[in-house]
């Protein structure tokens, strides 16, 4: 089955406690991002890798780091959390080039940094 | 910059009514246009998406439409279900460079309830 897979799916913690959300995906696609859902700002994107040790910010980056080590792999690091990263975290993956293919989502991680 | 946006932000409707979700954006330059549904502590779930040559997708009771020109795009739900509640998501591709054109641009979604 296809699928993006996210761990952990939720997680309280406290604030400078370094932490990685991972995320893998089935389907060897190339590009791969990273989401943030906040009420009243909707989605918005971190960080994105279009293949393997390729990867760039997105509109929100400050406070997190990414790495593309494996094409499968685009775990999403928070050095040293902070309360405004408390937050609900989406990673995506697609083919690289448009298409006639959805992107296709994990079900998220629900961060709380106390 | 394009930006999205959805209406209305909530919709309650009585179950079996046939109901339409708007999604408008700003600029009609788009390659695609995709509907979620997202179940609260759930995961975004692709519903449809519409290449911007295609008029209308049609997935069982759902059927989303786009008219660039305009710069909107419906999605209708015929005989609608409690299982429908959810809030729903339109997106389109909005990177600002070649290297990021699968990155999606967001409304802010319909909740949409469903009662029995």
């Amino acid at each position: 089955e296809a699928q993006v897979t996210q761990n952990p799916r939720y997680l309280i913690t406290v604030t400078g406690k370094k932490l990685t959300v991972t995320c893998s995906q089935n389907m060897n696609h190339e590009y791969m991002s990273w989401y943030r859902q906040d009420p009243g700002l909707g989605l918005r994107q971190i960080y994105y890798s279009m293949n393997v040790e390729v990867t760039d910010k997105g509109d929100v980056p400050e406070g997190y780091k990414v790495s593309r080590k494996e094409k499968r792999n685009f775990p999403l690091i928070l050095e040293s959390p902070s309360p405004n990263q408390t937050s609900l975290y989406f990673c995506a993956s697609s083919t690289t080039s448009y298409s006639n293919q959805p992107q296709h989502f994990g079900d998220g991680t629900r961060l709380s940094i106390l | 910059k394009q930006e999205v946006t959805q209406i209305p932000a909530a919709l309650s409707v009585p179950e079996g009514e046939n109901l339409v979700l708007n999604c408008s954006f700003t600029d009609s330059a788009i390659y695609n246009l995709q509907w979620f549904r997202q179940d609260p502590g759930k995961g975004l779930t692709s519903l449809l998406l519409i290449q911007s040559s295609q008029r209308e997708q049609t997935s069982g009771r759902l059927n989303a439409s786009l008219d660039k020109s305009s710069g909107r795009s419906t999605l209708y739900i015929a005989a609608s279900q409690p299982g429908d509640s959810a809030t729903y998501l339109c997106a389109v591709p909005g990177g600002t460079n070649a290297g990021n054109n699968r990155k999606l641009i967001w409304g802010l979604g319909t909740s949409l309830a469903v009662n029995p």
